[in-house]
């Protein structure tokens, strides 16, 4: 069946660092791929998506690019705040499909220290 | 405008008891999603509903129900609590149901088993 797997977190950055969460897919179909974002006591949000191949999604500086070869939706975003800090979440869903549902990874926690 | 609102925040009940989550979809989505996010199993499906129909149900026993109304709302029940049904609860709006249309999650309603 399809699923989503995700980097083992926490992730643990300084203020102004690089991110890369590493997010891979197994799909049956041709799915959209998601990143969502939990703040602590919070509900998810959509944080950016990508409906096909080679498509990037992107919103409030990170990124993601759709790679059907490597079956790979990695999440990434040049200089991460503190405000940054958060769960992220990978998940997959078929548009025109029945099931309605969305697919995700396990979390990646991010810790951003100042 | 409003976005989706879970009640109650939340719960503590005691082992054998039953309990109803309420959701109230934003203002014109007519379809509804649970989700149970626990830190061992992540975010798993429920169900889903699109005007008062249940149109996909998660791998989750009978105990496990839920409605809509026809005004969107929507809620679920769980029956005989267990211990391990301590998790917080999701559920997501949508116009048409995810993966066709975007997906907003409300913040949740905690639920403690004592």
């Amino acid at each position: 069946g399809d699923s989503v797997t995700q980097m083992e977190g926490p992730v643990t950055l300084s203020e102004e660092a690089f991110l890369t969460i590493n997010c891979t897919y197994t799909a049956t179909g041709y799915p959209s791929l998601f990143w969502y974002v939990q703040y602590p006591g919070e509900g998810l949000q959509l944080l950016l998506k990508a409906t096909k191949a080679d498509d990037k999604g992107s919103n409030k500086g990170f990124e993601a690019t759709y790679r059907k070869e490597t079956t790979s939706f990695h999440l990434e975003k040049g200089s991460v705040q503190v405000s940054d800090s958060a769960v992220y979440f990978c998940a997959l869903s078929y548009s025109g499909d029945s099931s309605y549902k969305l697919i995700f990874g396990s979390g990646t926690r991010l810790l951003v220290r100042p | 405008k409003a976005g989706v609102t879970q009640t109650p925040r939340y719960l503590i009940k005691t082992r054998g008891q039953q309990v109803t989550l309420s959701c109230s979809p934003i203002s014109g989505h007519r379809s509804v999603s649970w989700y149970q996010q626990t830190p061992g199993q992540g975010l798993q499906f429920l169900f889903e509903y699109f005007s008062e129909t249940q149109r996909n149900k998660g791998n989750f026993p009978g105990r496990f129900s839920g409605r809509q109304f026809s005004n969107s709302r929507s809620e679920m029940n769980v029956s005989t609590l267990e211990l391990g049904d301590s998790a917080l609860y999701l559920c997501a709006s949508s116009l048409q149901g995810a993966g066709n249309t975007e997906a907003f999650f409300g913040q949740g309603t905690r639920l403690t088993v004592v």
